[in-house]
Formats: C-alpha cells, sequence, structure tokens
C-alpha cells in the first residue's frame, strides 16, 4: 500500500528538548515536504527536498533543520523546540514529474506539543 | 503576496441539501488550483486539480469549478459520508521553484443525515 508514515504520531515535549519527526514514503518519490498546520492559518510549508541531498526552506524553516540522505525519507529535525512549535505536522511527497498536479500524498500527522 | 481565502469557515447541511464552498484567491502566475478533503486526525486528501479559468471536475458527487478569481466546490446531494474539511491550496509560478502550495483555511462541513 503506498502510504507516507510519520512518527511520532503524538508528542509532549518540553522547551529546549531536541527532538526529531521521522517520514518515510513507500512511493520512490523524490519530492518530499513538511507543513505545519495551525488553526486560523492552514498548512504552511516549513521545508522541501527535490531529491536527496537536495533541501530547500519553505515559508516558515525558522527552528527547524532537515535532512535527505535516502530518497524514502525526510526527517525534521527541532533543535531546541519552543512553545511557538506547538502545532500539527504534516510530511508529503509526490513524484518530481508531477509537482504541478499537486496530488500531494500527505502522512497521518505528528501533533506536537511544546510546555 | 500569493493568498487563498475560504468561505464559509463551517457549514451545516442536512443529507441531501446541495451547496457550494467557495475559495478565493491572489496569486502570481496561476499554475494550478487544488482540492483536498481531511479528515478528522487524519492528513489531506486530494481530489481535484484545475489548471484554467473554465475547467470542470466532478467526483461523485462533488464538482469543482474554476474563475480567474475563485474556486467553488459544488456538493450535490451531500451524504454524511462527505463531512469533512475541505481544503483549497493554489500554486503560483513567480519564484515557486519548489511547487509549494499555498493552502487556505478550509471549510468545514457537517452533513446531517
Amino acid at each position: 500500500e503506498a502510504q507516507v508514515t510519520q512518527n511520532p504520531r503524538y508528542l509532549i515535549t518540553v522547551t529546549g528538548k531536541k527532538l526529531t519527526v521521522t517520514c518515510s514514503q513507500n512511493m520512490n518519490h523524490e519530492y518530499m515536504s513538511w507543513y505545519r498546520q495551525d488553526p486560523g492559518l492552514g498548512l504552511r510549508q516549513i521545508y522541501y527536498s527535490m531529491n536527496v541531498e537536495v533541501t530547500d526552506k519553505g515559508d516558515v524553516p525558522e527552528g527547524y533543520k532537515v535532512s535527505r540522505k535516502e530518497k524514502r525519507n525526510f526527517p525534521l529535525i527541532l533543535e531546541s523546540p519552543s512553545p511557538n512549535q506547538t502545532s500539527l505536522y504534516f510530511c508529503a511527497s509526490i513524484s518530481s514529474g508531477r509537482v504541478r498536479t499537486g496530488e500531494l500524498f500527505f502522512g497521518e500527522g505528528s501533533r506536537l506539543t511544546v510546555l | 503576496e500569493d493568498q487563498v481565502t475560504q468561505s464559509p469557515e463551517a457549514l451545516r447541511l442536512q443529507e441531501g441539501e446541495s451547496s457550494s464552498l467557495n475559495c478565493s484567491y491572489t496569486v502570481s502566475g496561476l499554475r494550478g488550483l487544488f482540492w483536498y478533503r481531511q479528515d478528522p486526525g487524519k492528513g489531506p486528501e486530494f481530489l481535484f486539480t484545475l489548471y484554467s479559468a473554465g475547467e470542470e471536475k466532478e467526483k461523485e458527487r462533488l464538482k469543482a469549478t474554476l474563475t480567474k478569481k475563485e474556486s467553488f466546490l459544488h456538493i450535490t446531494a451531500p451524504k454524511p459520508e462527505d463531512s469533512a474539511t475541505y481544503l483549497c491550496a493554489v500554486q503560483g509560478s513567480v519564484y515557486n521553484q519548489g511547487g509549494k502550495l499555498i493552502f487556505g483555511q478550509g471549510t468545514e462541513l457537517s452533513v446531517k443525515p
């Protein structure tokens, strides 16, 4: 089954404690992206990756890092989480040849609370 | 700045009561407009892509249309299983090497039996 898998699905942590949210896709997609979803603000892009070792900032990259060492994985790293990073995070992927179709495949989300 | 506004924020319908959701947008060079469905506790699920004004797409009870300034998602004779949040997004062409989608805030649709 084609899917994007995120872990953890739920996490409560404290300010400053480094954490990583993993994302893995089994569709051999070149393009992967992270979004955060906040009430009243909708989904906003954090980072994206066009392929292995190629990453770039989205609209709200501050406080986040990413890496793309393997095609299937695109982890999101919060080096020193702060309360304003409390949010619902989604990883998404698509074949690079189909980016213009907008047919992103989304994971089920990771709800992060930073106290 | 690219922007998407959806209305209404929430819509409650009786089963069989047809209605429309609105998505107004401003974007520099529209590459595409997209509709997604999001169920509680789930990620968005792709529904439609519209590329140019006048285009229409249909899927079961849903029909999406596009003008130069807005898109409508028409829901004909909805059923309770159509209850979800519907998201509209656009992809602009200017400075958008990353294929970023700009999302609206969504319309939460509730269909009562």
